[in-house]
């Protein structure tokens, strides 16, 4: 069973509007933690942004927000004001347990698009 | 800024040829990962390593492929022989449980 669930292989969004980057999880560990990565066209991988299974709030960094929903079991990355050069390939990854920081577990990705 | 570092960055082989990639993980992480991507498998982990001992190395072909950490600023990743199956893209990563830093990685392509 996939424990990490990107549906959406494409995305389009205009200039300067928000997105929304789908990510569904599965885990029965009550201790994890969910990460978002950017890869461009250059290959890096980008580290986003950070949530972990007990944070009460959600994770915020510039114009990244993780909107979790801890029941539905749902880390969706929103990308507020988007610029061009947000094109790219966007990652969704978990890890369980290992507080100390264990391997990750990575979506399929979704590619999202903005146009001018 | 502290980032992890991979050499080379890329690599051409031929098939049966022993391959080296090196990372030098960000200073004071004590958890490095190897990663692979392909374009069939997405990224997955190869091993990863904390306080320079193996921790999970269930994700590698043990036939062909090794990983060490000779010392607190160094990670290998050796594949002998290599094979045309192997080309990939080989990424490097450090952190903590927060973060994990990856580095610009090895395209390897085996002939």
């Amino acid at each position: 069973a996939q424990k990490i669930t990107q549906t959406q292989p494409g995305m389009f969004v205009q200039e300067k509007e928000a997105v929304t980057l789908d990510c569904t999880y599965d885990t029965s560990d009550p201790s994890y933690g969910l990460f978002w990565y950017k890869q461009p066209s250059s290959g890096e991988m980008i580290f986003l942004i950070y949530q972990g299974s007990y944070d009460q709030q959600n994770a915020t960094e510039g114009r990244y927000s993780l909107n979790f929903q801890k029941a539905r079991k749902s880390a969706n990355l929103v990308i507020s004001a988007s610029q061009l050069g947000d094109s790219a390939m966007y990652f969704c990854a978990m890890r369980e347990g290992d507080n100390q920081g264990g391997k990750l577990i990575f979506g399929q990705g979704t590619e999202l698009s903005v146009k001018p | 800024d502290a980032r992890v570092t991979q050499t080379p960055r890329h690599k051409v082989t031929e098939m049966g040829q022993e391959v080296t990639m090196r990372c030098q993980p960000i200073l004071g992480h004590n958890t490095v990962f190897w990663y692979r991507q392909t374009m069939m498998q997405g990224l997955e982990l190869l091993a990863y390593f904390r306080n320079r001992a193996p921790l999970d190395d269930s994700g590698m072909p043990k036939d062909r492929f090794s990983a060490e950490m000779p010392d607190a600023t160094l990670a290998t990743l050796k594949i002998q022989p290599s094979e045309p199956r192997d080309s990939a893209v080989y990424f490097c990563a450090s952190g903590s449980r927060d973060t994990q830093y990856f580095g610009p990685g090895t395209r390897l392509t085996v002939l």
